[in-house]
């Protein structure tokens, strides 16, 4: 199985600012998925980054409120851009083992936005 | 679209009491079905993933079971203890979907002493 680490665990943000949660794998994976549950909410999928190409946004999530990077098969980053009080959620990257088989989850970025 | 609903909201059950957690989704054209519990702060945890052709998938304790005609899913827990305590959730990956798992609203699980 997959071990993720996410950085930081949980941030305090100021509206109108950005910031990169970071998200690390120990082996080289094909897909990365960012996933956002909001309080008292189940997941939602947010993009899925392909190392090598753009990054596929689900509905209701745009590519300049959720810049996505995937330089190398280990790493990504999500940014959440121009932050407001309705972004405080938790943010959540996972991978797949094999093609449609089991997701490993990162532990998560706990946001707060004031 | 898919959609996924969990049934019970929440739970509450004396330590050792075997127990079942539901699962039905909307749309039958699935590649898989996977149960996952959350702890606070710790992410997910992915406890069983039944394909589309299994009927069910044990591991210890716990065992899954797939209906995918009805959409419906069940997680059993045998003699529950207070460690088990989480929010399990279930998710689907549709064969329309690509490889996005579409996830339930989750059971909220609790074990007491």
């Amino acid at each position: 199985s997959a071990v993720i680490s996410q950085k930081p665990s949980r941030d305090i943000c100021q509206r109108g600012t950005s910031l990169t949660i970071q998200c690390q794998v120990d082996s080289q994976v094909t897909m990365m998925f960012w996933y956002r549950q909001q309080p008292g909410q189940s997941l939602t999928l947010i993009a899925t980054a392909n190392q090598g190409s753009e990054a596929t946004y689900e509905s209701g999530f745009v590519i300049d409120k959720f810049p996505i990077s995937r330089p190398n098969l280990t790493f990504s980053t999500l940014t959440v851009s121009n932050m407001s009080p309705e972004d405080s959620s938790i943010y959540l990257c996972s991978v797949e083992d094999g093609t449609r088989a089991r997701q490993y989850f990162g532990p998560g970025t706990r946001l707060t936005v004031t | 679209k898919q959609e996924v609903t969990q049934i019970p909201a929440a739970l509450s059950v004396p330590e050792g009491e075997n127990l079942v957690l539901n699962c039905s989704f909307t749309d039958s054209a699935i590649y898989n079905l996977q149960w996952f519990r959350q702890d606070p702060g710790k992410g997910l945890t992915s406890l069983l993933l039944i394909q589309s052709s299994q009927r069910e998938q044990t591991s210890g304790r716990l065992n899954a079971s797939l209906d995918k005609s009805s959409g419906r899913s069940t997680l059993y827990i045998a003699a529950s203890q207070p460690g088990d305590s989480a929010t399990y959730l279930c998710a689907v990956t549709s064969t329309g979907g690509g490889n996005k798992l579409t996830f339930g609203t989750g059971t909220q699980l609790k074990v007491e002493l």
